[in-house]
């Protein structure tokens, strides 16, 4: 089956400093989508990308969809203390068919 | 997450029971998606269904798990006679008719079900 590779597992950094994570897949997905999830909550969606090389921001996230369809990554630009949480990739082959995600990214922001 | 409604929140259940969770979509959405996490795991797909057809339930346990979206009235996921390792969150998802550009899925808050 489908697998994502989520990188890194786990980010400490301080506060105001940018970060990067990035998924891989085996195969290609028409749509990456980028989640946070806080603990006891669902995950809530912060970024949709559709297209092939497309580059979208949201506020101080900024996230792309890989040329080959096979990738994407997120970034963070000055990080706050309420980014902290785990943020999840997933793709989605066709509209309206399963995501599949990966394992996520544990961000962790020191004051 | 906005409005896609599960309940309840918190469930707990001794083995051998059943866990009914229930799941309304955001309105004017008419695609339902299950998915399970385990702590400190990602989501994996469970199951898939519009109204009244079960799309994809490839990701479905083989026994003792079973869903439904009816005409009228919440999606059910029902597990029955449950064991400790059906613990975890499960968590709901819809979307909209879903379009060539792509559709986008909004989740719930969960279902964190125990098993004791």
């Amino acid at each position: 089956g489908q697998q994502l590779n989520q990188s890194p597992q786990s980010m400490f950094i301080q506060e105001g400093e940018d970060v990067s994570m990035n998924c891989t897949s085996s195969s290609i997905f028409n749509t990456w989508l980028w989640y946070k999830q806080e603990p006891g909550e669902g995950p809530v969606l912060l970024i949709a990308l559709y297209k092939a090389g497309e580059l979208t921001s949201n506020g101080r996230l900024t996230a792309q969809f890989g040329i080959t369809r096979k990738d994407s990554f997120l970034n963070i630009s000055a990080s706050i203390p309420s980014d902290v949480g785990i943020y999840f990739c997933a793709g989605q082959e066709t509209s309206g068919s399963r995501l599949t995600f990966g394992e996520g990214t544990q961000l962790t922001v020191n004051p | 997450n906005a409005g896609v409604m599960q309940n309840p929140r918190h469930l707990v259940r001794r083995r051998g029971q059943e866990a009914r969770l229930r799941c309304s979509p955001m309105k004017g959405h008419s695609h339902v998606y299950w998915y399970r996490q385990l702590p400190e795991e990602g989501l994996k797909f469970m199951v898939y269904l519009q109204k009244e057809n079960i799309i994809d339930e490839s990701g479905m346990p083989k026994e003792r798990f079973s869903a439904e979206f009816p005409k009228e009235g919440p999606s059910i996921l029902r597990i029955q006679q449950v064991v400790r390792g059906d613990s975890a969150a499960y968590f709901c998802a819809s979307s909209p008719v879903g379009s060539y550009s792509g559709n986008t899925i909004y989740f719930g808050e969960g279902s964190w079900l125990t098993v004791v």
